[in-house]
């Protein structure tokens, strides 16, 4: 079955400093990956997506992925962290290439900011 | 351009109860999901309405059911409420839903409370 795996459940940073949040699938053909943002009690925005093309994409607020077929991953990055990113990310995959509909969520990667 | 809206905000019900959830797409998109997160589990993938038909379903028994709209906006019923139906309940909408996998776009999501 299809899964994605997000191995740090929490990861603290000073401010200014760099981000890598991992995320690996498990999906035979080309998947369609995702990264969100939720802060607390909130719903889910969207950072970025891959579908197909240049494996490194650019997001929103500085944020960027870069899509590994042979490592199975799609690593979120960005170079300098803000007080405003403290929230959980959550890396998604496409149901069977999308023909499902819904998204497989990892369990998400909780973000601190140390000042 | 509004995004995709969910009322209430807030439920609190008590177990054995029943609720409706809504949800309205962003103008133009067609298909709507229904996720839940519950504390511990994850975003779980509830229902997939696409063109005012179910198109798939997650792994949650009957008493979670559902309809989509002419206007595509959708209702999300739970019935015979549990303590672990406790949640908070995302939306997210999608222009193409058929077939392939589009970006889905969340709304902020109803907190619900079974006591």
């Amino acid at each position: 079955a299809q899964s994605v795996t997000q191995p740090d459940i929490h990861i603290t940073v000073s401010e200014g400093a760099s981000l890598e949040l991992r995320c690996n699938y498990s999906y035979g053909a080309t998947p369609y990956l995702f990264w969100y943002v939720q802060s607390p009690g909130q719903g889910l925005q969207l950072l970025l997506k891959y579908f197909s093309g240049d494996t490194l994409v650019q997001g929103i607020k500085g944020f960027e992925a870069e899509f590994k077929r042979s490592q199975s991953s799609f690593n979120l990055r960005k170079p300098s962290v803000h007080w405003s990113d403290a929230a959980e990310y959550f890396c998604a995959v496409g149901a069977d290439g999308g023909s499902q509909g819904n998204l497989i969520f990892g369990k998400g990667t909780k973000l601190s900011v140390k000042p | 351009e509004a995004g995709v809206t969910q009322s209430p905000t807030h439920l609190i019900k008590t177990r054995g109860q029943q609720v409706t959830l809504r949800c309205s797409p962003i103008s133009g998109h067609t298909s709507v999901y229904w996720y839940q997160q519950a504390l511990g589990l994850g975003l779980q993938f509830l229902l997939w309405y696409d063109e005012g038909e179910e198109r798939n379903r997650g792994n949650f028994p009957p008493r979670f059911s559902g309809r989509q709209f002419p206007n595509y906006s959708s209702e999300l019923n739970v019935n015979a409420l549990e303590l672990e139906d406790s949640a908070l309940y995302l939306c997210a909408s999608s222009l193409v839903g058929r077939g392939r996998t589009d970006t889905q776009y969340f709304g902020p999501g109803t907190r619900l409370t079974v006591l």
